[in-house]
């Protein structure tokens, strides 16, 4: 079954930038959508469509897309951002959704 | 504005099963699809599947085939899933969630069901 594929941590000191990245073979074909996840709580979406930020979402979040890799970027890390960050897209079908394994981002 | 919120905690056998609702509101409900999610402790994120409100047509990751329904009630505006043959490894919180025009846009606050004999 297909897969998406993340780094389990980073860590990083408030002020600096945090990469997190999702590997996956249809991801060239297929739109990358990213969650945050805070504990105890639901998990809030903080891009969609590889790039896109909804509303309320700081500008510090941003998405990008490059072949098979999606990375998603928090800029100016503050420590309210510590959570575990999962990506989501699709198969090739369209239909059967994937989540990555997640990312736990530590600020230091 | 638009609110999930699913059915209480459950304590359940090995063996049984479980059925979890998720209340709709704030918006126009078989406009837009609803998934199902789960997370066992400690551990990512599992899809489980979608159901369209308006046609009533499902689609379930192949791992819960056989052994998760879900269903609607367009008149409540409520979304159930319900699955059977519990075992230990089902523990877990379940979670609906609004497939909208950005994707999983809102979800509910999830609801715990522990498998325990």
């Amino acid at each position: 079954s297909y897969k998406l594929t993340q780094s389990p941590s980073v860590s990083v000191s408030p002020g600096q930038t945090a990469r997190i990245t999702c590997s996956g073979d249809a991801l060239p074909r297929r739109s990358a959508y990213w969650f945050q996840q805070k504990p105890g709580q639901a998990p809030v979406l903080v891009i969609y469509k590889d790039s896109e930020r909804p509303s309320g979402i700081p500008e510090r979040f941003s998405g990008s897309s490059s072949g098979t890799t999606v990375t998603l970027t928090i800029s100016g890390v503050q420590a309210e951002d510590e959570a575990d960050y999962y990506c989501q897209s699709t198969d090739n079908s369209g239909i059967y959704v994937v989540f990555g394994g997640g990312t736990r981002v530590t600020v230091l | 504005q638009v609110q999930l919120v699913q059915s209480g905690a459950e304590v359940k056998k090995p063996g049984a099963s479980v059925k979890v609702s998720c209340k709709a509101s704030g918006y126009t409900f078989t406009n837009y699809y609803m998934h199902w999610v789960r997370q066992a402790p400690g551990q990512g994120l599992e899809w489980m599947g979608i159901i369209n409100l308006t046609d009533d047509i499902k689609s379930y990751a192949q791992r819960f085939q056989g052994r998760v329904i879900m269903t609607r009630d367009t008149s409540t505006s409520t979304v159930y899933m319900e699955l059977s043959s519990l075992r230990s490894e089902d523990t877990a919180m379940y979670y609906c969630a609004r497939d909208g025009p950005n994707n999983f846009d809102y979800w509910g606050q999830g609801t715990l069901v522990t498998v325990s004999s």
